[in-house]
């Protein structure tokens, strides 16, 4: 069984630019987070989809965005990209929007932002 | 608004020796609470987690965490190190279902042989 996965595994981009980073979850889970991980911080929620619908936003601005798959996969893009964006993105997946089942975690994408 | 704290941002241990990993949580009531271990190049992996009962919790590799719910604390420990569990731990609440996990900023742990 496959746990969570994500692609691409690294990303360089330029100022200004948009990316897409995507995530498989687990099989089974139905819920997926995003969240981004600045170098020496722990990780800070950027938002949550279940049935294809952003249930829940962290404090992070518009130029963030998601979209949910009927298989439940993820993309998380970025526009307008900035510096500061550099970062580790993590993808998690539990099964369940209401559950409190743990949520397991991909490898991350590591975007670095030229 | 939960928030985490883990006061302490590097800790050397001497393999074989005891480890504790402090992390003080702040919540209206009783949180979910997790400890999760990052290693280089890999995932965020989950070593334990309490939700209700008994506030010493066991977790793998073994790691335990006892809850303190008149301190806001739930700390981590292991009675002997090893030199594999040098990595970046995570204390994390969730304040409620369906809820947005919040992370502490993380414990980085370097093993001394």
């Amino acid at each position: 069984d496959a746990g969570v996965t994500q692609s691409p595994t690294h990303l360089i981009k330029t100022r200004g630019q948009q990316v897409t980073l995507r995530c498989s979850p687990k099989s089974g889970h139905d819920t997926v987070s995003w969240y981004q991980q600045a170098l020496g911080q722990g990780p800070q929620f950027i938002f949550q989809y279940y049935e294809e619908e952003e249930r829940q936003r962290g404090n992070f601005p518009d130029r963030f965005s998601g979209h949910q798959f009927p298989n439940y996969s993820s993309e998380l893009n970025v526009n307008a990209l900035l510096l500061g964006d550099s970062a580790l993105y993590l993808c998690a997946s539990r099964e369940g929007f209401t559950s409190t089942d743990t949520q397991y975690f991909g490898p991350g994408t590591r975007l670095t932002v030229l | 608004a939960q928030s985490v704290t883990q006061p302490d941002i590097h800790i050397t241990v001497s393999e074989g020796a005891s480890l504790e990993l402090r992390c003080n949580y702040s919540y209206g009531a009783t949180p979910y609470l997790f400890w999760y271990v990052q290693s280089p190049g890999q995932g965020l992996q989950l070593l334990l987690k309490y939700f209700s009962g008994d506030t010493l919790v066991q977790g793998i590799k073994g790691f335990e965490a006892e809850f303190k719910r008149s301190q806001s604390s739930f700390n981590l420990r292991k009675p002997s190190v090893h030199w594999s569990d040098a990595a970046e731990y995570f204390c994390v609440v969730l304040g409620a279902a369906g809820n947005k996990l919040t992370f502490g900023g993380g414990t980085r742990v370097l093993v001394k042989p």
